[in-house]
């Protein structure tokens, strides 16, 4: 069974600072890997998808990396902003499965 | 274009009874999901419809199920509601063709108290 591991849990940080959030997982016969934002009480919204053939994936001051083989992904925010204060969901979908196993987030604090 | 839609948004239920959730996907999509959201638990996956079938199901019990229409909207019931049924439950649609980019997108959930 895929399990999905974020670390760490809680961040907080100056804003400005750039910084990196982790995301591992057991299988690596994956079909894909999306990176999501939640802001309390409210659905998902997608930041990044990576395909299991694709090794990163940008928008804007996001970053997305991924390394199958060692079963890790990471996303890189640069210049972080207030706005971007809010918890962090990886999300892994199985090769033959339309079901995602997800961590348990990163709870991001970007202080002014 | 229109994102993904929850209807209601939110509910307030007592024990015993039983409550029905819809979702409509973003148009095109042909699959839907449904998770329940808890604080313990986390995300949790409950099922996938792709043309009106249930192609994928969770570890969840019997008193959790959906359906899919035609025009790809779907609906979850839950019978029987416990107090541990209380969670966000959040739907998430897909194009699912073969090659295509299929990124999943959430909609804004619905919340369900149950007391």
């Amino acid at each position: 069974k895929q399990e999905v591991t974020q670390i760490p849990a809680a961040l907080s940080v100056p804003e400005g600072e750039n910084l990196v959030l982790n995301c591992s997982f057991t299988d690596s016969a994956i079909y894909n890997l999306q990176w999501f934002r939640q802001d309390p009480g409210k659905g998902l919204t997608s930041l990044l998808l990576i395909q299991s053939s694709q090794r990163e994936q940008t928008s804007g001051r996001l970053n997305a990396s991924l390394d199958k083989s060692s079963g890790r992904s990471t996303l890189y925010i640069a210049a972080s902003q207030p706005g971007d204060s809010a918890t962090y969901l990886c999300a892994v979908r199985p090769r033959n499965f339309n079901k995602f196993y997800f961590g348990s987030g990163t709870k991001l604090n970007v202080k002014p | 274009k229109a994102g993904v839609t929850q209807t209601p948004r939110y509910l307030i239920k007592t024990r015993g009874q039983q409550v029905t959730l819809s979702c409509s996907p973003i148009s095109g999509h042909r699959s839907v999901s449904w998770y329940q959201q808890t604080p313990g638990q986390g995300l949790q996956f409950l099922f996938e419809y792709f043309s009106e079938t249930q192609r994928n199901k969770g570890n969840f019990p019997g008193r959790f199920s959906g359906r899919q229409f035609s025009n790809s909207r779907s609906e979850m019931n839950v019978s029987t509601l416990e107090l541990g049924d209380s969670a966000l439950y959040l739907c998430a649609s897909s194009l699912e063709y073969a090659g295509a980019y299929n990124e999943q997108f959430f909609g804004p959930g619905t919340r369900l108290t149950v007391l």
